[in-house]
């Protein structure tokens, strides 16, 4: 599975639009974009994922780049709840392994 | 919709002891996972069933390391004897299948002293 780099941290305030950027540049063909986060002592909660194509649903938006190497979650309103680690995983689509990085921590500030 | 249910959720023994994990998965998820999570460190796969087999447990420490699903539901991870670095959070995921997404559960959070 290809490996992803994600900034350590970031602030953001509440109300406005978080973009948490990931770097993908290995991503093969067949491996989709996973987005996980992680809320102080929960399981890793999944928000979407995608293959080449933007996605949306209600929690957040995926955007990946045209030529895959990168990818943004976009959080449309942040608010205190969505404090979390935020994980990007590139998985092959029979893949079982999730491979977890160091993740970014988001914090949403008042 | 029930998501992953674990217990307990805290745990703390002495070193030596065993100790066991408990995990019942979505309703009709066939596929089980086990994670262990250090502190600050992401989540990594111990072993994965895919109904009543254990298909990857390349990662499980098999000298102290033991997990059965013998009905293809339930799951337990023992741990026998625990030693100080098995402190961590012991995750359990389901998904419908091989490749489809994984949902995981509260974990436990282990320490041993």
């Amino acid at each position: 599975d290809a490996k992803t780099t994600q900034p350590t941290s970031m602030d953001c305030a509440e109300g406005r639009a978080a973009n948490l950027p990931c770097n993908h540049s290995t991503i093969s063909g067949n491996e989709y974009v996973y987005w996980y986060r992680q809320i102080h002592s929960q399981g890793p909660q999944y928000i979407i994922h995608g293959l080449k194509n933007n996605e949306t649903n209600e929690m957040a938006s995926l955007i990946i780049t045209e030529d895959r190497k990168s990818s943004t979650l976009i959080l449309p309103h942040a608010t205190l709840r969505d404090t979390a680690v935020y994980y990007c995983i590139v998985r092959v689509a029979q893949g079982n392994k999730l491979v977890f990085g160091a993740g970014t921590i988001l914090r949403v500030k008042s | 919709e029930a998501g992953v249910v674990q217990s307990p959720r805290y745990k703390i023994i002495e070193k030596k002891q065993p100790v066991a994990f408990w995990c019942n998965p979505i309703s009709g998820h066939n596929t089980l996972y086990w994670y262990r999570q250090n502190l600050g460190q992401g989540p990594e796969l111990l072993i994965r069933y895919e109904n009543e087999e254990a298909v990857d447990d390349s990662q499980l420490p098999k000298d102290r390391f033991s997990a059965e699903r013998l009905k293809g539901v339930d799951s337990t991870l023992k741990i026998q004897p625990a030693e100080l670095g098995d402190s961590a959070v012991y995750l359990c995921a389901s998904s419908y299948g091989q490749g489809e997404t994984q949902y995981f559960g509260p974990g436990t959070r282990l320490l041993v002293l």
